[in-house]
């Protein structure tokens, strides 16, 4: 299967500062990548969809000011956090598009990365 | 509003039952994927089902995606304790995807 990676694995910061988070399709080059965050015991929540060379689209309710989104190639995607406070600790997942055969894309997940603001 | 129903929520079962999770919408999808997510972990895809009515067999677990391609079923055969996790079926539509809200399966010996 294709493999998403995520850098870091989990960051532990101060409030006020600015974490990124990197995903990378490893083996595949992606058409669109996505940025979840998911909090404890519940479903992943949508924030933004990427897609490579342009803006990226944010769902409703997510501050794209708050949440920066690069998508710089076709294989990294990065999510920056700016002004961390402790509201935004969560479990952030990335994932990758592959196209597949008649059309089919599949979603691929990186492990996730886990961010604690003090 | 949300897209994709799933049920049930939560699920505690004894090891060596059998159970079914579904996934149910109003909406018509060109694929529908299943996930399992371990704690602390990202979601690991099972399976991606595209044809109406297609049956597909993942050792286990049967997968099962409706004729009008709107709803689909997880069946698992003789659960064991590695099967305990979170389920996700997610439906493609254009290039977005639509996440159900999941099924929490614990599996006790």
């Amino acid at each position: 299967g294709a493999v998403v990676s995520q850098h870091p694995s989990w960051v532990i910061c101060k409030s006020g500062t600015s974490v990124k988070i990197e995903c990378r399709s490893l083996d595949f080059q992606a058409t669109t990548m996505f940025w979840y965050r998911q909090f404890p015991k519940q479903s992943l929540m949508l924030m933004a969809t990427s897609n490579e060379g342009s803006k990226a689209t944010y769902e409703q309710g997510v501050e794209k000011d708050k949440f920066l989104i690069n998508h710089a190639s076709l294989t990294l995607s990065t999510l920056t956090v700016t002004s961390a406070h402790p509201e935004d600790s969560s479990f952030y997942i990335c994932s990758a598009t592959r196209p597949g055969l008649a059309g089919v894309d599949t979603q691929y997940f990186g492990p996730g990365t886990r961010l604690t603001v003090l | 509003t949300q897209l994709l129903e799933q049920s049930p929520q939560f699920l505690s079962i004894q090891e060596g039952e059998n159970l079914t999770v579904y996934c149910n919408s109003s909406s018509v999808f060109s694929s529908l994927q299943w996930y399992r997510q371990e704690p602390g972990e990202g979601p690991v895809l099972l399976v991606t089902v595209v044809t109406g009515g297609e049956v597909k067999k993942l050792k286990r677990l049967t997968f099962q995606f409706g004729d009008a391609r709107k709803d689909s079923s997880l069946h698992i055969t003789a659960a064991q304790p590695g099967d305990t996790g979170l389920y996700l079926c997610a439906g493609a539509r254009w290039q977005n995807f639509v996440f159900g809200p999941g099924t929490r399966l614990s599996v006790l010996p």
